[in-house]
């Protein structure tokens, strides 16, 4: 069965320090993927998606995610984080049936 | 473009009652979705509605129900309200179809049941 695990459901980094979000998945098929955002009290805001076309591909905000076929990734970077980055962040992958598997989401927080 | 707008944003509700729900899709989309949303469970699937029906069902009582209008509109029902039911309710759109084009999501309605 696909799956999707986030590997940290917390990650505290410093503001103007780079920021790691792991996303790992578990499927057969070329899959679709997307990183959520959902900061407080409000609803989830697209970043990006992968969809089989160039692997590194760049979202809003300074995001970037790359797929790695081999490790089953797609892990969510930023080189330098930003105070108002302090959010919820989802690891999403679309099956073969068009269905949404989520991840379980990992808070970021950013200290001064 | 307006994005997916869902009314009302704040409900305060006590057990026994109902609700009702609604969500604006974005202009041309066929497809919405609900979700439930709390801190022990996460984000949860409720049911998709395209075209006017109910494409697909998460794992939830028969309480929760929906609908969409041919307009795309929808709404999601809530009856006899529990204590568990408190969540944030999110709707999401997106074009709809077999197609892998992601989902646009409103700013939810916050649930409180007493």
């Amino acid at each position: 069965a696909q799956s999707v695990t986030q590997l940290d459901s917390h990650v505290s980094v410093s503001e103007g320090t780079p920021v790691l979000l792991r996303c790992n998945y578990s499927s057969s098929y070329s899959p679709s993927l997307f990183w959520y955002v959902q900061h407080p009290n409000k609803g989830l805001q697209l970043l990006l998606k992968y969809t089989s076309a160039a692997t590194l591909v760049k979202g809003i905000n300074g995001f970037e995610a790359e797929f790695k076929k081999s490790e089953t990734s797609f892990h969510l970077t930023k080189p330098s984080a930003h105070m108002s980055d302090a959010a919820e962040y989802f690891c999403v992958y679309m099956d073969s049936n068009y269905q949404l598997i989520w991840g379980a989401g990992t808070k970021l927080i950013i200290k001064p | 473009k307006a994005g997916v707008t869902q009314t009302p944003r704040y409900l305060i509700k006590t057990r026994g009652q109902q609700v009702t729900l609604s969500c604006s899709p974005i202009s041309g989309h066929r497809s919405v979705s609900w979700y439930q949303q709390t801190p022990g469970q996460g984000l949860q699937f409720l049911f998709e509605y395209f075209s006017e029906t109910q494409r697909n069902k998460g794992n939830f009582p028969g309480r929760f129900s929906g609908r969409q209008f041919s307009n795309s509109r929808s709404e999601m029902n809530v009856s006899t309200l529990e204590l568990g039911d408190s969540a944030l309710y999110l709707c999401a759109s997106s074009i709809g179809g077999q197609n892998n084009q992601p989902q646009h999501f409103g700013d939810g309605t916050r649930l409180s049941i007493l």
